[in-house]
C-alpha cells in the first residue's frame, strides 16, 4: 500500500525567498512520486515526477525535488519564490498500479 | 490547457437526483481516471478505464458508476445524490494504462453542488 504525508497545510514565504514544501511517502514497492500544482479554479498540472532515474528531478517553473530513500522524502523546493507561485501543491505516489494516491495538499502563499 | 475537457463546469442539483459528468481525454490517450476532491476527503481516486475496460477501482460508492465509450470519452454517473457528494470531480487521462510512471493530465473539473 502507498501513502503520502504533506507536512504543513499552509506555507507562507516572501517573494524571493526559498520555497520548501515537504512530502514523505510510504510504499511497500519502489515508488513513483509526483508533484502537482493546482491554481485557483483550475485542474492539476504536473510539476515534476520521479521515476527511479535521477534522484534530483527538475520540473517546470524552476521547481525541483530530491528523492531520498533513506528519509522516505520527496520535498519540493524553489530557490526564489514568485508571486505567481501562490497555489496549492499536491504530492502523490503510485506503486504497482498507476492510480495516484495524493497527499492532503499544501497551500503556498507568497507575500510581496 | 491539458487537452482534457470536462462538461459541465458547474452542476447544481438536489438530493436524490442523478447526474452525469462527461470527460473527453487528450487525443490518443487510452486511459481515463476519475478523482473526487472534497474538503473532508481530499483528492481521492475513484475509478480508471483503459480502452473501454474498467482497469482499477478506488473509493467509489455503489451509487456511482462510470463507463468509457468506443470513442474513448468517459462518463461518471452519480445517483441518489447526497449532500456529502458535493465536490469537485476531476477526470485525467494518460497515454497507456498500467504503466505506473505515465503522466496523468487533468481536466479543469466539474464542480457538483447538491442542495
Amino acid at each position: 500500500a502507498q501513502s503520502v504525508t504533506q507536512l504543513g497545510s499552509h506555507v507562507s514565504v516572501s517573494e524571493g525567498a526559498l520555497v520548501l514544501l515537504r512530502c514523505n511517502y510510504s510504499s511497500s514497492v519502489p515508488p513513483y512520486l509526483f508533484w502537482y500544482v493546482q491554481y485557483p479554479n483550475q485542474g492539476l498540472q504536473l510539476l515534476l515526477k520521479y521515476t527511479s532515474a535521477a534522484t534530483l528531478v527538475k520540473g517546470i517553473n524552476g521547481f525541483e525535488a530530491e528523492f531520498k530513500k533513506s528519509e522516505t522524502s520527496f520535498h519540493l523546493t524553489k530557490p526564489s519564490a514568485h508571486m505567481s507561485d501562490a497555489a496549492e501543491y499536491f504530492c502523490a505516489v503510485s506503486g504497482n498500479t498507476d492510480k495516484l494516491i495524493f497527499g492532503t495538499g499544501t497551500r503556498l502563499q507568497v507575500f510581496p | 490547457d491539458s487537452g482534457v475537457t470536462q462538461t459541465p463546469k458547474h452542476l447544481i442539483t438536489a438530493t436524490g437526483q442523478r447526474v452525469t459528468l462527461r470527460c473527453s481525454p487528450r487525443s490518443g490517450d487510452l486511459s481515463v481516471y476519475w478523482y473526487q476532491q472534497s474538503l473532508d476527503q481530499g483528492l481521492q481516486f475513484l475509478i480508471q478505464y483503459y480502452n473501454g475496460e474498467e482497469r482499477a477501482k478506488g473509493n467509489i460508492l455503489e451509487r456511482f458508476s462510470a463507463q468509457q465509450f468506443p470513442d474513448l470519452h468517459s462518463e461518471l454517473n452519480l445517483s441518489s445524490l447526497e449532500l456529502g457528494d458535493s465536490a469537485l470531480y476531476f477526470c485525467a487521462s494518460s497515454p497507456q494504462g498500467g504503466r505506473v510512471a505515465d503522466t496523468q493530465y487533468f481536466g479543469p473539473g466539474t464542480r457538483l453542488t447538491v442542495l
